[in-house]
């Protein structure tokens, strides 16, 4: 899979948009992008994937740069429930959820 | 569906003890995984399995037994704890993509087992 880089740690208003990015600079064409949270001591949670257009369901949205290179999770009216490290990861279609591994996330906080 | 069940919530151990963690969940996932995330740390991968019958060493295997005689159930098994096993031990499923199933299936998560062992 390919590797993937995202800030340590990001602070955000509560009511603002929160825009946690994620560099993936050797993604292949095969591979999509996941973003998954983990809300203090529960177990990590889907929010959404996407492969090179822009994607929005009732959590998030997934801009992918033209180039694939990069993408953004937007979480467009964050709430103190929005608090988590959240978890950015590449990986081919053809193989699942098996194996996936998660790296240090962006550990997001939301400030009243 | 009551989703991917995970008992006990909290264990404490003495060195030495065994005990089996259990997963089951009800959505006719084919693959099923344990992870354990120590403080600080991201998930780790113990073991897996894609179907009954067949199970799989992960990331950090050692200590650690699994079986799969059901699709529903997926128990982890320390055979001798140790201190180094202190841990939050998460367990997910999912659809498999190589068995046909949705090729973007998510993992499904417990809610854990915190383990401390003594």
């Amino acid at each position: 899979d390919a590797k993937t880089t995202q800030p340590t740690s990001m602070d955000c208003a509560e009511g603002r948009a929160a825009n946690l990015p994620c560099n993936h600079s050797t993604i292949s064409g095969n591979e999509y992008v996941y973003w998954y949270r983990q809300i203090h001591s529960q177990g990590p949670q889907y929010i959404i994937h996407g492969l090179k257009n822009n994607e929005t369901n009732e959590m998030a949205s997934l801009i992918i740069t033209e180039d694939r290179k990069s993408s953004t999770l937007i979480l467009p009216h964050a709430t103190l429930r929005d608090t988590a490290v959240y978890y950015c990861i590449v990986r081919p279609i053809n193989r699942g959820a098996q194996k996936l591994v998660f790296g240090q996330g962006t550990r997001l906080t939301i400030n009243p | 569906n009551a989703g991917v069940t995970q008992t006990p919530k909290f264990q404490v151990l003495k060195t030495g003890q065994s005990m089996t963690l259990q997963c089951a969940q009800d959505m006719n996932h084919e693959y099923m995984s344990w992870y354990r995330q120590d403080p600080g740390m991201g998930l780790r991968l113990i073991h897996y399995s894609v179907g009954a019958g067949i199970t799989d060493q992960g990331e950090v295997p050692n200590g650690y037994n699994v079986s799969r005689s059901t699709t529903e159930d997926f128990p982890l098994r320390l055979l001798s704890a140790a201190p180094s096993q202190t841990s939050v031990y998460f367990c997910a499923s999912s659809y498999s993509a190589q068995l046909g199933g949705q090729l973007h299936s998510p993992l499904h998560f417990g809610n854990g087992t915190r383990l401390t062992v003594t």
